[in-house]
């Protein structure tokens, strides 16, 4: 089945150790996002890809990055995790003029800062 | 400016009945769409139904139906004939102009309401 996978689905990081959380899809759709999501709170906009065009939100923190090697992989770079880092990540994906530009959702990966 | 609002944090519902979830959007836009996503416990965003602003009838999906209200801003999730399965917290989200200048989007999501389905 095409699905959006997400790896690790749970990393356990030191404060300040650089992390890194995976994201592929084999719905071969062109835009990738990646949220993040505080325990009882919305899922937040980090950034997101258009193809290659890379889309960052205005109070998206400089510590996270992102890339974007081909269509089917998106990498979230933490450089410096903060306890306040702590969170769910949620990768999702669309289609450019599909359906209702529907997002599909991975299982998320949690995200622990000690 | 909030732009989705669910009013009710938490709604307990009775096994086999039929719930209700509100949603309110701001937009300024002539074209949006708005989505309900359904979040268990594992953390999964699983989508559940779709409303654009031009169509005419109310969406459905099996159990999942869409009051959408369009002059009121609303978009009401209703759920029937609830499962203990349906138990998850519920998101309703708006698709927007990203801010590119482009015809790209993004989801704006509410803060969500937990669903808790009695035996």
């Amino acid at each position: 089945d095409a699905m959006v996978i997400q790896n690790p689905r749970y990393q356990v990081t030191q404060f300040g150790k650089p992390v890194t959380l995976s994201c592929s899809q084999t719905l071969n759709h062109n835009v990738m996002y990646w949220y993040q999501q505080k325990s009882s709170q919305a899922p937040k906009l980090l950034f997101h890809y258009y193809d290659k065009d890379f889309n960052n939100e205005a109070d998206t923190p400089d510590n996270f990055q992102s890339r974007r090697p081909n269509t089917s992989f998106c990498f979230l770079d933490i450089r410096s995790p903060g306890l306040g880092d702590a969170a769910m990540y949620l990768c999702a994906t669309s289609v450019t003029g599909g359906a209702m530009e529907t997002q599909y959702f991975g299982p998320g990966t949690r995200l622990l800062v000690l | 400016a909030q732009k989705i609002t669910q009013t009710q944090p938490g709604m307990f519902v009775q096994e086999k009945e039929a719930v209700t979830l509100d949603c309110t959007y701001d937009t300024s836009d002539p074209s949006y769409g708005l989505f309900w996503y359904k979040q268990p416990s594992s953390g999964e965003m699983i989508f559940l139904i779709y409303q654009g602003s031009y169509d005419q009838q109310n969406a459905t999906e099996g159990r999942y139906s869409l009051n959408f209200q369009k002059a009121r801003k609303s978009a009401n999730l209703v759920i029937s004939a609830s499962q203990l399965g349906d138990s998850a917290m519920y998101f309703c989200a708006m698709r927007e102009p990203d801010g590119s200048g482009g015809s790209n989007y993004k989801l704006t999501f509410g803060k969500g309401t937990l669903l808790t389905v009695n035996p």
